[in-house]
């Protein structure tokens, strides 16, 4: 099973700041299969970026998504009020599909 | 539009089991596999399996597999989760989620709470 680490579990941001969050995997995610989806508190998740750096339908082009191999990368350029959330990412090269702890992303 | 409509909030006992439905419209629904996820309290996101609609193959997790069983109804469109010999460590909100061509996750359904209380 593919164990995934991110970090840090908790960045506190200004609006208009920029977020970069890391995902790390105990092995190498076959075909980049990568995903990143947003969290907010009472709702389901939503999709973000696929392919590790794919902006899923309707993502606005300040979430981006990088890495290949063991280490991945989603940045949000600016900020915005709706981003502070929860950010998870998850494995879907291997089964188990499996999910980060997630990070934490709220305002300073 | 894609819609994944689940059934309702569900108190059990010890012991029992629980069947959760996911209703889908706005796509063809064999064409795309139906995962299950679940989120207990205040914890992270945990992957409980798949089932080809098309076919009725399914995959599962190794801490679900024996517990859990994933069916469909092809004909009104409808996934089904169920769970067997539930313990509270089961209480947890239950997606059902569309895995994309690229098998990410791309539309989930609201959730389905789950509590298991004597």
């Amino acid at each position: 099973e593919i164990v995934l680490t991110q970090s840090p579990g908790t960045l506190s941001l200004s609006p208009g700041e920029r977020a970069t969050l890391s995902c790390r995997a105990s092995q190498s995610v076959s075909n980049s299969y990568l995903a990143w989806y947003q969290q907010k508190p009472g709702q389901a998740p939503r999709l973000l970026i696929y392919g590790a750096s794919n902006r899923a339908t309707g993502i606005p082009d300040r979430f981006s998504g990088s890495g290949s191999g063991t280490d991945f990368t989603l940045s949000i350029s600016r900020l915005e009020p709706e981003d502070f959330a929860v950010y998870y990412c998850q494995q879907y090269g291997s089964s188990p599909f499996t999910f980060g702890p997630g990070s934490k992303v709220d305002i300073k | 539009q894609v819609q994944l409509v689940q059934s309702g909030a569900e108190v059990k006992k010890p012991g029992a089991s629980v069947k959760v439905s996911c209703k889908t419209s706005g796509y063809t629904f064999t064409a795309y596999f139906m995962n299950w996820v679940r989120q207990a309290p205040g914890q992270g996101l945990e992957w409980i399996g798949w089932i080809n609609p098309n076919s009725g193959e399914t995959s599962y997790a190794q801490r679900s597999q024996g517990r859990v069983t994933l069916t469909r109804d092809t004909s009104i469109s409808t996934a089904y989760m169920e769970v067997s010999s539930l313990t509270s460590d089961d209480t947890a909100v239950y997606y059902c989620a569309r895995g994309s061509y690229t098998w990410s996750l791309d539309y989930w359904g609201p959730g389905t709470l789950v509590t298991v209380s004597s």
